[in-house]
């Protein structure tokens, strides 16, 4: 079956560090990737997509490139800010069913 | 202008009883879901609906019955309550099954 693993939390780091958040695939077909963001007390926001391999999704400072070869998406900011502090899930949409991962949870300090 | 929303937004209530959780929206999407998370963040899909129609029905209990009137309408009711349905369940959109979700901002249901 499809599943997403991601990097255990929890994360925590000083304002403007370097962040990397790893994420692996498993499945059929060639799937679309996703990250999603939760912020507390909110629901799930897209955060940036790929499509197909080499694709490389980016948004608000936050980047992710589709790693066919190493079936892959990592997600990397240069330069965190305290307001990035929520969890960051992981996703794969293949077979008509959208699979998360188990998200981390990311704390950024001032 | 909410786009997916959910109502109520907190809902506690006893063992055994039975309750609905509301959601629309207002984008026009075709396809609507239901998620549970737990208390560890994990999110599982329960349900899918496209235009009206069943497409995803994931091993939940049957005690958990959605409902479809319309296209912008995916209600979830839940029979005989018991301890592990405490959770937050979200509702989502998408234009299509492969497009990205929006979703509402959940609803924290808590069992005594």
């Amino acid at each position: 079956g499809n599943s997403v693993t991601q990097m255990e939390g929890p994360v925590t780091l000083s304002e403007e560090a370097f962040l990397t958040i790893n994420c692996t695939y498993t499945a059929t077909g060639y799937p679309s990737l996703f990250w999603y963001v939760q912020y507390p007390g909110e629901g799930l926001q897209l955060l940036l997509k790929a499509t197909k391999a080499d694709d490389k999704g980016s948004n608000k400072g936050f980047e992710a490139t589709y790693r066919k070869e190493t079936t892959s998406f990592h997600l990397e900011k240069g330069s965190v800010q305290v307001s990035d502090s929520a969890v960051y899930f992981c996703a794969l949409y293949t077979a008509r069913q959208l699979t998360f991962g188990s998200g981390t949870q990311l704390t950024v300090l001032p | 202008d909410t786009a997916v929303s959910q109502t109520p937004k907190y809902l506690v209530t006893q063992m055994g009883n039975d309750k609905s959780i509301k959601c629309e929206q207002n984008l026009g999407h075709d396809t609507m879901y239901w998620y549970k998370q737990d208390s560890k963040k994990f999110l599982k899909i329960m349900f899918s609906y496209n235009n009206k129609e069943l497409i995803i029905n994931e091993t939940v209990p049957n005690r958990f019955s959605p409902k479809s009137p319309d296209k912008a309408h995916l209600n979830l009711h839940i029979n005989s309550l018991e301890l592990g349905d405490s959770a937050v369940y979200f509702c989502a959109s998408s234009p299509t099954g492969s497009q990205p979700q929006h979703f509402g901002d959940g609803t924290r249901l808590s069992i005594l």
